[in-house]
């Protein structure tokens, strides 16, 4: 059952450039998405989230966009750092239903190269 | 800066056995979670508690395992008897309102049941 799908296991990024990560969704349910940043053996840090009214949110170095025709969101880095390096999460939640948890994609190990 | 902690950070178990595994969640928090991640697999949600009861379990949830808030801080999660299939990680997460408001993890509890 892949509701939320992360197609891209790793992605190697030069450091300084631009790092953008994807991230597909099936339930039109969903209204809320969230990102997380994981390193081994640590839980998921919350980075950045979004609204389904919304098409866009920025905090710093992250922007997520949301394309709901597409069912599709990103989640942009730039300037990317090495401490960037970790694998990457994004969750959706379907908040106006009653559901409080988070559905979970595969992750998309990010490796930023110095 | 708040946050979720968890105890032990490792445990190991014979096949069979209880264990208890223990959340301090965020202080003003009302709402918590269980979920696990199983070695090279996504994360998956395993129970939410609000008002000292379950408002929404998965399918994993079965009779085996149970949640309690014993005391004004603690959250709990009891394996009855422990299978060779729940070795995981387990995380707890905390959030201050339901539905769509960001969930906040803890650093997990490897388990493995031997």
């Amino acid at each position: 059952d892949q509701q939320v799908k992360q197609n891209s296991p790793s992605l190697s990024v030069q450091e300084g450039r631009i790092s953008i990560l994807n991230c597909d969704y099936t339930n039109s349910m969903f209204d809320y998405f969230l990102w997380y940043k994981k390193y081994p053996a640590e839980g998921p840090t919350f980075l950045i989230s979004i609204s389904s009214i919304k098409d866009k949110n920025e905090d710093g170095r992250f922007t997520v966009f949301l394309n709901k025709s597409a069912k599709h969101l990103s989640l942009h880095i730039v300037p990317s750092q090495p401490g960037d390096s970790a694998v990457y999460f994004c969750a959706a939640v379907a908040s106006n239903f009653g559901n409080e948890k988070l559905t979970f994609g595969t992750g998309t190990r990010l490796t930023i190269i110095p | 800066e708040p946050e979720v902690t968890q105890t032990p950070s490792h445990q190991v178990t014979q096949m069979g056995q209880e264990v208890i595994l223990r959340c301090v969640p965020i202080s003003n928090h009302l709402y918590f979670y269980w979920y696990r991640q199983i070695l090279g697999q996504k994360v998956e949600f395993l129970v939410s508690f609000y008002n000292n009861e379950i408002s929404e379990k998965s399918e994993i949830f079965d009779d085996q395992f149970s949640v309690e808030r014993p005391d004004g801080s603690n959250f709990t999660l009891k394996i009855r008897s422990t299978k060779l299939e729940d070795s995981a990680m387990y995380f707890c997460a905390s959030s201050d309102s339901g539905g769509g408001e960001t969930q906040y993890f803890g650093p997990g509890t490897r388990l493995l049941v031997l």
